[in-house]
């Protein structure tokens, strides 16, 4: 059973537009919500995170917005760029332990 | 530079043959992790160890096994008993604690020929 549930499994975007990366999550008991950037044959690296008790974060480009009530949370990326052409996976992470689980990941690809 | 590091980044099994994969941390963290990732997949989770001398199965162990002797260092072994070895491996590190970020190597490529 896929714990957190990510959406779109692939995305184009044109430069400069806005990408949209959604996750939903079933368990209340995730208290850490974290994104990763993974550029092909490299490790997965952290891009944002959020923790639940906030509804947005923001980080330059990079916008976390965060429903509770829904259990979702999406990525925004404004202002795409070509270098931003990557595979992105959301995650979370409970309170007690230490286990992530995450998305299947979002290929995105941003043309000039 | 703190860190982890992987190696090697490319292997190459004869089938039949195990293989060990190294995972070496200076980051002084507590928690070790392999996942599995497969061209176009999301990360499965192998193994994972919390403290020295101790770890868990993940939803993918069978054909693998690991070791935790020291906490810096958390070797995997696929061994003839995985029938699709091939796949990019990733490990990865977290500090013990609420809300501390998992971080990754670059990882290593694993080809059965």
């Amino acid at each position: 059973q896929q714990q957190v549930k990510q959406s779109p499994q692939s995305l184009i975007v044109q430069k400069g537009g806005i990408s949209i990366i959604n996750c939903a999550y079933e368990n209340t008991a995730f208290d850490y919500f974290p994104w990763y950037q993974q550029f092909p044959g490299k490790g997965p690296a952290l891009l944002i995170a959020i923790r639940p008790d906030v509804s947005e974060k923001k980080e330059g480009r990079f916008t976390i917005s965060f429903n509770k009530s829904a259990k979702q949370f999406s990525l925004h990326i404004m202002d795409s760029q070509p270098g931003d052409s990557a595979t992105y996976f959301c995650a979370a992470a409970l309170k007690t332990g230490n286990q992530f689980y995450f998305g299947t990941g979002t290929s995105l690809t941003v043309i000039p | 530079d703190g860190g982890i590091t992987q190696s090697p980044k490319y292997l190459f099994r004869k089938e039949g043959q195990n293989v060990t994969l190294s995972c070496e941390q200076n980051l002084n963290h507590d928690a070790m992790y392999w996942y599995r990732q497969d061209p176009g997949q999301g990360l499965r989770l192998i193994y994972y160890s919390q403290i020295v001398n101790d770890f868990q199965k993940g939803d993918i162990a069978e054909g693998y096994s690991v070791s935790r002797e020291k906490k810096e260092s958390f070797p995997l072994t696929v061994t003839s008993a995985q029938k699709n070895p091939t796949a990019f491996y990733l490990c990865a590190s977290t500090t013990t604690g609420l809300g501390n970020t998992i971080y990754f190597g670059e990882g290593s490529w694993l080809t059965v020929v």
